[in-house]
C-alpha cells in the first residue's frame, strides 16, 4: 500500500528565501508525481507534474524534481512571497495517493 | 471550458438523513475521482471512477457510502443516513484519461451535519 508522506508539516519563512519542501513515497511503481497547491477553504490548484520518466519539471519559480529509486520528491520555491503561503500538497499516482501537506507562511 | 464543477457548495443534514453530491468533471474528461478531507489533515481517496464503472472503491468507506458515474449525467456521491462524523469537505477530480493524466479538481462541497 502506498504511503505518502510530506515533511515539514509547516513552515514559516521570511519573504525572498528561498525553500524546499519534501516528499516521500514507499512504494516507487508510479506513473506520476503531481505537486498542488492549496488556499484555505478552497479547492487544489495543480502546480506541476512530473511523469515517472521525468527527472524533473520548471514553472516560473517553481522547480519540482523526482527520484523515482529512492521514492523522494522536492518542490522547490524561489524568491518566495507571501502570495505563496498555502499548503502544498504531493500525490503519486497509481490511484493517487495524498500526503498530508506542507503549510507555508511566507512573512512580509 | 468551465473547470470540474461541485454542488452544492455547502450542504447541511440532520443526522440521518441522506447526502447527495454531484461532480461534473471538465469537458472531455471520462475519469472521475473522490476525496474527503477534514480539517487539518491531508486528502483521503475514496473512490475512481470511469463512465458506468468503479475502478477502485478502496477508500470508501463499506456502509453508507455510494458512488457512482453514469454514462449521462454528472458522478453522484451518496451518504446515506450521515453522522456527524461526515463532516468534511469533499472534492471531486477529474482526468481526461487514467493515471498519466493531470488531475484537475473542483471546489469541493462542504458537509456539515447537524
Amino acid at each position: 500500500k502506498q504511503e505518502v508522506t510530506q515533511i515539514p508539516a509547516a513552515l514559516s519563512v521570511p519573504e525572498g528565501e528561498n525553500l524546499v519542501l519534501n516528499c516521500s513515497f514507499t512504494d516507487s511503481a508510479i506513473y506520476n508525481l503531481q505537486w498542488f497547491r492549496q488556499d484555505p477553504g478552497k479547492g487544489l490548484t495543480s502546480l506541476l507534474l512530473i511523469q515517472s520518466s521525468q527527472r524533473e519539471q520548471t514553472s516560473g519559480r517553481l522547480n519540482a524534481s523526482l527520484d523515482k529509486s529512492s521514492g523522494r520528491s522536492t518542490l522547490y520555491i524561489a524568491a518566495s512571497q507571501p502570495g505563496d503561503s498555502a499548503t502544498y500538497l504531493c500525490a503519486v499516482r497509481y490511484g493517487m495517493r495524498f500526503g498530508a501537506g506542507t503549510r507555508l507562511t511566507v512573512k512580509p | 471550458n468551465a473547470g470540474v464543477m461541485q454542488n452544492p457548495r455547502h450542504l447541511v443534514r440532520r443526522r440521518g438523513q441522506e447526502a447527495r453530491l454531484r461532480c461534473s468533471p471538465m469537458k472531455g474528461h471520462s475519469h472521475v475521482y473522490w476525496y474527503r478531507q477534514l480539517p487539518e489533515e491531508g486528502l483521503k481517496f475514496m473512490v475512481y471512477l470511469q463512465k458506468e464503472n468503479i475502478i477502485d472503491e478502496s477508500g470508501m468507506p463499506k456502509e453508507r457510502f455510494s458512488a457512482e458515474f453514469p454514462k449521462e449525467g454528472p458522478s453522484i456521491l451518496r451518504i446515506q443516513q450521515v453522522v456527524r462524523g461526515d463532516s468534511a469537505a469533499y472534492f471531486c477530480a477529474s482526468s481526461r484519461t487514467g493515471a498519466e493524466e493531470k488531475l484537475f479538481f473542483g471546489s469541493g462541497t462542504q458537509l456539515s451535519v447537524l
